[in-house]
């Protein structure tokens, strides 16, 4: 099977930079994503990683270590609409490519 | 952008009555689509997979009798919950796969939130 873990919660400030970090475990690894959601509403893409390394997108930026099975999303200049839950998710050849979730990290920012 | 719309958004029912929730791929054709379901403050748990003009593929411990999954065409899938009984309660998103230069990106619709009395 695989598992994917994450922090429950994080609270930064506004204007600093929050590092979510995930690990996860799976049979056949085949890219790891991320993606936002606001309460009530549905989740949306942010980063994949299929290779070891950073990607950026704006203030988002995600980086994979596939020999460590590890992951993070960086925000940079928080603002108060980046609270919201953040999901860690991965493709798994072995099971049809499908993509399995994380538990999620509900990231707070205050002003 | 790919757009997943989904409906109802929100629906209330009555014990032991079925809801259908449709999903749609408004323009492009998804072979494949994935129904997940999520409970409050929780992750989105993958309960089956919908394939154009073939069976759904359902994850270990989901029903299948219980969730009837659809996919006649190539932009529609439904999914009906039957016999909804209170426990059935919960956040029910579909999405849809796309290729963008390489990335793996699931689109999902806005959810649909169902309430069993």
């Amino acid at each position: 099977g695989q598992s994917l873990e994450q922090p429950s919660e994080v609270t930064a400030v506004e204007g600093a930079i929050v590092q979510i970090n995930c690990t996860y475990q799976t049979s056949g690894f085949y890219g790891l994503s991320w993606y936002q959601q606001h309460d009530g509403g549905a989740p949306t893409f942010l980063s994949y990683n299929a290779l070891d390394g950073l990607e950026e997108t704006g203030r988002f930026s995600s980086f994979l270590s596939r020999s460590d099975s590890y992951g993070y999303l960086l925000l940079q200049e928080l603002q108060m609409k980046d609270s919201a839950s953040y999901f860690c998710a991965v493709r798994d050849s072995t099971r049809g490519f499908k993509t399995i979730f994380g538990a999620g990290t509900r990231l707070f920012v205050k002003a | 952008g790919a757009v997943v719309s989904q409906h109802p958004s929100r629906v209330i029912c009555k014990s032991g009555t079925s809801v259908k929730i449709e999903c749609r791929s408004l323009d492009f054709q998804a072979t494949t689509m994935f129904w997940y379901r999520q409970f409050p403050k929780q992750s989105l748990m993958l309960m089956a997979t919908s394939n154009e003009g073939s069976k759904a593929t359902y994850e270990q411990g989901v029903e299948k009798d219980k969730f009837l999954i659809n996919h006649a065409s190539l932009t529609l899938s439904t999914l009906t919950v039957t016999s909804a009984h209170p426990e059935d309660s919960s956040f029910y998103i579909c999405s849809a796969r796309l290729e963008e230069g390489g990335a793996n990106v699931l689109t999902f619709g806005a959810g649909s939130r169902l309430t069993v009395l």
